[in-house]
This record gives C-alpha cells, structure tokens and sequence, in this order.
C-alpha cells in the first residue's frame, strides 16, 4: 500500500526562525510532491510542488526532495503567525493518467509570537 | 492562478435525505476532477476520480451507489449523497488539474461542510 508519513505535531517555532516540515513517501517510483497548507475549517491551498531532486525556492518556502531516500521537505523562512496550520504532504504516484494525490495526514504547526 | 468553486459551503439535511454537491473548474477545463472527504483531525482521503463523459472510478470502501458522481461537461462535477446519514457528515472537498497536464497541481475548492441530523 502507498504511504505518505508525517509527524503529526504540533511543531512549535518561536516567530522569525525557520520552521522544517518533514516527509516520507512508500514508492520509488513517486514523480511529483506538493506541500499543501490547511487552516482549520478550510480546503487545502497549494504551496509548493516538486519534481527533480534537490531544493526549489519560492519567497520564504524552500521545498527539497530526496528521491534516493524517499523524503520530501518543505522550509519556511522567517516564520510567521499566520503561517499556523497543518501542511499536508502529497504524493502522486506512478502509474500514469491523472490519478488523485495520496496525503499525509499533516503536520500542525504552530508560530509562537 | 486555476480557481475550482464549490458550491454550497455548508449544508444541513435531514436523515434520509440527498445532498447535491457541485464542482466546476472556472478558468480551465478538467477532465478529469477529485472527491476526497475529510472527517476532523484526519486526513483528505480520496473517495473518487470523477471522469467527463464516462463513469467514476471509486476508492476501496466507498458506496458508489451512495455517492453518486456525474461529470456531465469539462467544467463540471457534482457529487451527491443519497440518503444521507449522521455518519456521512464531513468536509467534501473536490479538486481539479488542467485536462492534458499530467503533472499539474491539483486545485481544491472551499469545501463543503455537510451535517446530517
């Protein structure tokens, strides 16, 4: 069965630090990873996706995706209140067609004024 | 950016009752559309893929008999749940990607509360 662990949280980061999302997916033959971010009560929002190895940076979000081990990561940057949500890790699959996306259950994150 | 609509935000029904939910993509036309259902605290978990012009495919466990999809045009997936109970309350929440981009992020709607009494 195709998995996507994450570490439930909460994470707590005080206000300005960088805050590190953790992700690790079951299948070797995963193409693409995308970070979502939840707040409570609303759908997800995109924020990030990845397809290559390595980082990829968008204003204060790095994502980085290690095939070899299986991990995906997503960094926030001076880390805000309003970045307080659950980030959902997602993965699709190999398989071909447009198949729907396999979720973490999301980390909780928690910006500390 | 692709903006997907739902429609309604929130619902209540009564035990018995069916529940129709829309999903339209507004700026780009979707093939193909998602269902996931969220129940608090969990995460979204797929319950079907929703195909233009043909029948939906469901996830293991879910009643395809229950929720009944249609995707009747490239900018248009409804779901409805059919006699609806209290444990079918949950967040509904559809998704679409751009028809032909196989790698396209998904976009999600706002959801749809439902609440069964």
């Amino acid at each position: 069965q195709k998995e996507v662990e994450q570490n439930s949280g909460p994470l707590s980061v005080p206000e300005g630090a960088i805050a590190s999302l953790n992700c690790t997916y079951s299948d070797r033959g995963s193409q693409s990873f995308f970070w979502y971010r939840q707040y409570s009560g609303k759908s997800p929002e995109l924020i990030m996706f990845i397809y290559s190895n390595g980082d990829k940076e968008d204003g204060r979000f790095t994502a980085q995706l290690n095939k070899a081990s299986q991990y995906v990561s997503l960094l926030i940057r001076d880390s805000q209140p309003s970045d307080s949500a659950t980030y959902l890790c997602a993965v699709k699959y190999s398989g071909g067609g447009a198949d729907g996306l396999t979720f973490g259950k999301g980390t909780h994150l928690i910006i500390q004024p | 950016g692709a903006v997907v609509s739902q429609h309604p935000s929130w619902v209540i029904c009564k035990s018995g009752t069916s529940v129709k939910i829309e999903c339209r993509s507004l700026d780009f036309q979707a093939t193909t559309m998602f269902w996931y259902r969220q129940f608090p605290k969990q995460s979204l978990m797929l319950m079907a893929t929703s195909n233009e012009g043909s029948k939906a495919t469901y996830e293991q466990g879910v009643e395809k008999d229950k929720f009944l999809i249609n995707h009747a045009s490239l900018t248009l997936s409804t779901l409805t749940v059919t006699s609806a109970h209290p444990e079918d309350s949950s967040f509904y929440i559809c998704s679409a990607s751009r028809t032909g981009a196989y790698n396209s992020p998904l976009h999600f709607g706002n959801g749809t509360r439902l609440t069964v009494t």
